[in-house]
C-alpha cells in the first residue's frame, strides 16, 4: 500500500540552526502539505502546496519557513534559524485531490526537537 | 467559537464496549468530514470520511454526521485493546482552494481488557 515516507523520525538541533525535514509524497498524488503538532495540542496546518508552488499557508508559516520539491519525488520543509518553540512533531500529508473531496494520507511524522 | 471541537477526554472503556465520539463545528458549509486514528507519537491515519448527512459503516466502525446539529460522531462497536489511540476529526476548510484540514482537539480513547 502506498505511504507518505518521512525522515528523519527525531530531529535534534540547537536554537538558530537551521534543519531540513524531508518528505516523499505518494507518487500520484499532486497535493502536499506540511503540518505540526506541539505536544498536547492540535495538529495545525503549516502550508499547502499545489503545481511547484505555494496554494496557501498559515500565520504560523513565517519567514523562516520555506517548502520545495526539488526533484519529482522528494518534498522538505525548511527552518531557517529554528526557536524552541519550533519544537514540535511535523507532519507531512499528501492528496490527489485539492479542493472537496480532499482525503490526505499522512506520514509518521518528524519530531524536532529545538534545545 | 472554534471551528471544530472535540472533548479531549481521555475515555476509558472495557473491552467489547460501544464508543461514541463526537465533534461539533461551527460552519454550515462544510461538507466532508474525516476521522484520523493517531497512536502515540504517530502521524494521523485515515479511518473514515463521510460526505453531507447520515451514515457510513466500514466494520465495527460507523461515521454519523447530523448536519442539522453540525455534530458528527464515530461509534466503534466491540471495541478492542488495539482500539487505545487518539481519535481526531477533521474537516477541509471549505474556502481553503486545497482543502486544508481544521483538526479537532483529539480524543484519547483507553479500551481495557
Amino acid at each position: 500500500e502506498p505511504e507518505v515516507t518521512q525522515t528523519p523520525s527525531h530531529q535534534v538541533t540547537q536554537m538558530g540552526q537551521e534543519v531540513i525535514l524531508r518528505c516523499v509524497p505518494i507518487s500520484n498524488h499532486l497535493y502536499f502539505y506540511w503540518y505540526r503538532q506541539i505536544l498536547g495540542q492540535k495538529v495545525e496546518f503549516l502550508v499547502s502546496f499545489y503545481n511547484n508552488e505555494i496554494s496557501e499557508k498559515s500565520e504560523i508559516f513565517d519567514d523562516q519557513f520555506s517548502v520545495e520539491r526539488p526533484d519529482g519525488s522528494n518534498f522538505t520543509l525548511k527552518i531557517r534559524s529554528t526557536k524552541l518553540e519550533d519544537s514540535a512533531m511535523y507532519f507531512c500529508a499528501s492528496s490527489a485531490q485539492g479542493a472537496g473531496k480532499n482525503i490526505q494520507y499522512f506520514g509518521a511524522g518528524t519530531r524536532l526537537s529545538v534545545l | 467559537q472554534k471551528e471544530v471541537e472535540q472533548d479531549p477526554g481521555p475515555l476509558s472503556v472495557p473491552e467489547g464496549a460501544i464508543v461514541s465520539l463526537n465533534c461539533t463545528y461551527s460552519n454550515s458549509a462544510f461538507q466532508y468530514f474525516m476521522w484520523y486514528r493517531q497512536y502515540s507519537r504517530k502521524g494521523p491515519e485515515l479511518l473514515m470520511y463521510t460526505y453531507s448527512s447520515g451514515n457510513k459503516e466500514d466494520g465495527r466502525f460507523t461515521a454519523q454526521v447530523d448536519k442539522s446539529s453540525k455534530y458528527i460522531s464515530l461509534f466503534i462497536r466491540d471495541s478492542q485493546p488495539s482500539d487505545s489511540a487518539t481519535y481526531l476529526c477533521a474537516i477541509p476548510q471549505r474556502s481553503s482552494n486545497t482543502g486544508k484540514l481544521i483538526f479537532g482537539q483529539g480524543t484519547t480513547l483507553q479500551v481495557k481488557p
